[in-house]
């Protein structure tokens, strides 16, 4: 299958500072990549989804200028997360797809943040 | 009411049992069911995938789904510590996909 990778795998930071997750799909073109968020004993919530060159689409509950994604290329998706807090602790996952509609979705192995 | 429900568990059985894995659903405009395992700390990782009704196997794997009755299963044979591991439940329309919480299994040597 396809391989996702993300960095870093786990990350502990200052409460109100920035930090930013990689996902990257190694051997395929993502036109669409996705990010989930998981916290402990819960399922994964679909928080934004991206096309390669266009704005991130957004779930609702989920604000676009705590969250920001970046899909700058085929490849590579960047989500940062501004002026963290406690509360956004927790495991985010990034999955990609080749091409549209229903194809399978590759997961990445996910990032733990931990917010201090 | 949730779009997927799944019993967290925990589910505890002997190596060599069969396990049923279960969620329901109340979309009926949901077009494909999935089934991913995820170890502690990973990401989750594919291991069924069907578009219809009916039964599909691989391996010691069978997924089950039951578009009438909105209900999915994955049933698992011979079972093996190594398959200790959360599965989630997954479901999806056009380039979204819904998880279940994961029901948490045990299998004991």
């Amino acid at each position: 299958g396809a391989v996702v990778s993300q960095h870093p795998s786990w990350v502990i930071c200052k409460s109100g500072t920035s930090v930013k997750i990689e996902c990257r799909s190694l051997d395929f073109q993502a036109t669409t990549m996705f990010w989930y968020r998981q916290f402990p004993k819960q399922s994964l919530m679909l928080m934004a989804t991206s096309n390669e060159g266009s704005k991130a689409t957004y779930e609702q509950g989920v604000e676009k200028d705590k969250f920001l994604i970046n899909h700058a290329s085929l490849t590579l998706s960047t989500l940062t997360v501004t002026s963290a807090h406690p509360e956004d602790s927790s495991f985010y996952i990034c999955s990609a797809v080749w091409g549209s509609g229903y194809n399978e979705q590759f997961f990445g192995p996910g990032t733990r943040l931990t917010v201090l | 009411q949730k779009e997927v429900e799944q019993d967290p568990g925990p589910l505890s059985v002997p190596e060599g049992a069969i396990v049923s894995l279960n969620c329901t659903y109340s979309n009926s405009a949901f077009q494909y069911f999935m089934w991913y395992r995820q170890y502690s700390r990973k990401g989750p990782e594919l291991l069924m995938y069907t578009y219809s009704s009916g039964n599909k196997e691989d391996g010691r794997f069978t997924a089950q789904v039951d578009k009438s009755s909105k209900y999915i299963s994955l049933f698992i044979r011979d079972s093996q510590p190594s398959d200790s591991a959360t599965y989630l439940c997954a479901i999806g329309g056009y380039q979204k996909v819904t998880f279940g919480i994961g029901t948490k299994l045990q299998v004991i040597p």
